[in-house]
């Protein structure tokens, strides 16, 4: 089975354009979470979709947001970039059962993004 | 104060030695997950755990649900287990979470030399 596949890898973006990162989980795994690295905050949960809804939504602005597909491909959005948006963004991929019950996450590569 | 605390920050070891990684967290948790961060930042899930003792080869990964502590042991340490390893609870319902809200320790950096 191919892995969790992010595009594009890196990005160079200015402040004030907006970005979409891509996401397309395992074959079969219906949950898409995201998650920003920075070397100050570390890891951190954005938002969970799951059947195309959002079902969880971490302390980010609404600039940040997100949306998936039928097939479970998720793309996430940041719009007006600010410097301090410069992080590697992943995303992992689970077999979802119900919210509650723990799963295995599997990570993509992530997507670098630069903000100049 | 973080929620889930990693120590040490930093681990220098030497070949075959072995390693303990602490993680203590202040929430309730369904599961407590630890993950292995190589450097150019791809993550593998090593352990999910909610109770007990999991071991995969050299790596062994314990949790104490009353004390709110997971521990994450590497045996005969090698230079290819170098990385950064991170800990992340799924907190649990009465903790006002979902099983996929993860909050993160800040990693534990490992350099194990030959």
């Amino acid at each position: 089975k191919a892995g969790v596949t992010q595009t594009p890898r890196y990005l160079i973006k200015t402040r004030g354009q907006q970005v979409t990162l891509s996401c397309s989980p395992i074959s079969g795994h219906r949950s898409v979470s995201w998650y920003q690295q920075t070397p100050g905050q570390g890891l951190q949960f954005l938002f969970e979709y799951f059947s195309e809804t959002q079902r969880n939504k971490g302390n980010f602005p609404g600039r940040f947001s997100g949306r998936q597909f039928s097939n479970s491909r998720s793309e996430m959005n940041v719009s007006t970039l600010e410097l301090g948006d410069s992080a590697l963004y992943l995303c992992a991929s689970s077999l979802a059962r119900g919210a509650y019950v723990s799963v295995e996450q599997f990570f993509g590569p992530g997507t670098r993004l630069t903000v100049l | 104060k973080n929620e889930v605390e990693q120590s040490p920050q930093n681990l220098t070891a030497q070949e075959g030695e072995f390693i303990t990684i602490n993680c203590s967290y202040s929430v309730g948790i369904s599961a407590l997950h630890w993950l292995q961060q190589h450097p150019g930042g791809g993550i593998v899930s090593l352990f999910m755990l909610s109770s007990g003792k999991k071991k995969h080869g050299r790596l062994i990964a314990t949790i104490n649900i009353q004390e709110k502590h997971s521990s994450l042991h590497i045996t005969a340490s090698h230079p290819r287990d170098s990385a950064v390893y991170i800990c992340a609870a799924a907190p649990s319902r009465n903790s006002g979470g979902s099983n996929y809200k993860l909050t993160f320790g800040k990693g534990t950096l490992l350099t194990v030399n030959p």
